[in-house]
């Protein structure tokens, strides 16, 4: 098992653009939840899905938006990138609603030139 | 609103001594504790949550309520410790059902 996975591994994008950002969650886990991570900072949640809905979200404006597909992966979508976008984006899946510690993946580290 | 304190950046000690990594959390409800570690070139992973009770490479923490503590002790500590640790609560229920915040992390470097 590879546990979770995400793609892509690093991306470039410049102000204004539109990314988006993929995760596979570890075998078994139905719940996936999404963090940034800033150089030098903890992660801060962003949402959380299940059963294809977002159930938590932290506090991150509606460009941050994602969806989360009937095989349990999930995508991150932002729009109108700004500089301070540029960030470790990681997911992390987990059973039941979030009940089950959360298993993270590698991250995606987005630059926004 | 819940946070997670970690006062010390950086954490130095040498190898067989203890070592111990504070952690301080605010939260109005029911918590559940972790502690989260990133080794060098690898991607963060549990290293124990308190409802479970585990002892994971030696390290334990207990949950002091009184003092709204989490802190992560080992009596002996090993070079492959050395990582980035975070302190990470969610709620028992309630809106902060599986949303988890961390604190800032602690950079452990055990010396030879």
């Amino acid at each position: 098992d590879a546990g979770v996975t995400q793609s892509p591994t690093h991306l470039i994008k410049t102000r204004g653009q539109q990314v988006t950002l993929r995760c596979s969650p570890k075998s078994g886990h139905d719940t996936v939840s999404w963090y940034q991570q800033a150089l030098g900072q903890g992660p801060q949640f962003i949402f959380q899905y299940y059963e294809e809905e977002e159930r938590q979200r932290g506090n991150f404006p509606d460009r941050f938006s994602g969806h989360q597909f009937p095989n349990y992966s999930s995508e991150l979508n932002v729009n109108a990138l700004l500089l301070g976008d540029s960030a470790l984006y990681l997911c992390a899946s987990s059973t039941r609603g979030g009940v089950q510690p959360q298993h993270f993946g590698d991250g995606t580290r987005l630059s926004i030139l | 609103a819940q946070r997670v304190t970690q006062p010390e950046k950086l954490l130095s000690v040498f190898k067989g001594a203890p070592v111990e990594l504070k952690c301080n959390y605010s939260y109005s409800g029911s918590p559940e504790l972790f502690w989260y570690v990133q080794y060098s070139r690898q991607r963060l992973q549990l290293l124990l949550r308190h409802i479970s009770r585990e002892s994971i490479k030696g390290f334990t923490a207990d949950l002091n309520k009184g003092e709204t503590s989490f802190h992560l002790k080992k009596p002996f500590a090993q070079e492959e410790d050395s990582a980035m640790y975070y302190c990470a609560l969610s709620g028992l229920g309630g809106t902060s059902y599986g949303k988890l915040t961390f604190g800032q992390g602690t950079i452990l470097t055990v010396h030879p």
